[in-house]
């Protein structure tokens, strides 16, 4: 597996639920950034967690981070169509910023 | 999504030609990054550039020449290229070139190579 590898590949839900993805990496890391993009297009950034950090929020994004499992997650609450997207988590490698990011997980939300 | 742009969005080249990508950022950052992006496969980093200087080359064949003339341009010069470089060539700036720095990405070329 790859450093910063999400679960599930695809996700497809209801407008209203809400949907969580999940990301594992290898190696120790002092942040992790989870990433959306839409299809075709460039990545936005959403959220950055520290390693001192276990969970945080914005607006409804809430993003958890076990450095003992080397795991992240991100659930998006009350979803909306407009959520459809793919979704990136991105971990530091090699010092500096260079950023290694997974395959993704494809959500489409449905009305 | 306008911070940073990208040109052209779609180009469709024969593997004898040669263009370039351009890539402009209109945030005052002192990194910019160029990626790969191809089907099914995980975003492949290919350059960092910090304050004009390339301080990454990840392996990536001679056929692709960056060139980062100041701050806010940066350029792949693209030469004799194979069909398997078709991708999607994703742009990237940074505040600097430091993890916990948040990069902001362009819209992306969409590179087909025939």
């Amino acid at each position: 597996s790859q450093q910063g590898e999400e679960d599930p590949q695809a996700l497809s839900i209801q407008e209203g639920e809400n949907a969580t993805m999940n990301c594992s990496y290898k190696t120790s890391i002092n942040n992790l950034q989870w990433y959306r993009q839409n299809s075709g297009r460039g990545l936005v950034h959403l959220i950055l967690i520290r390693s001192n950090e276990r969970e945080k929020h914005s607006g409804r994004l809430r993003v958890t981070l076990d450095t003992s499992k080397k795991s992240s997650s991100l659930l998006i609450t009350a979803s909306r169509a407009a959520d459809t997207a793919s979704y990136f988590c991105a971990t530091p490698t090699g010092g500096g910023n260079k950023l290694t990011f997974g395959t993704g997980t494809q959500l489409k939300v449905e009305l | 999504e306008t911070g940073v742009t990208q040109t052209p969005r779609h180009l469709v080249m024969g593997m004898t030609n040669k263009k370039s990508l351009k890539c402009e950022q209109h945030l005052g950052h002192n990194a910019m990054y160029w990626y790969k992006q191809s089907a099914k496969k995980p975003l492949e980093l290919m350059f960092v550039y910090s304050l004009e200087e390339r301080v990454e080359n990840n392996s990536v064949p001679s056929r692709f020449s960056p060139e980062c003339p100041n701050s806010s341009h940066l350029f792949l010069h693209l030469h004799t290229l194979q069909p398997e470089d078709s991708a999607l060539y994703l742009c990237a700036s940074s505040s600097h070139p430091r993890s916990t720095d948040t990069q902001y990405f362009g819209p992306g070329t969409r590179l087909t190579v025939l």
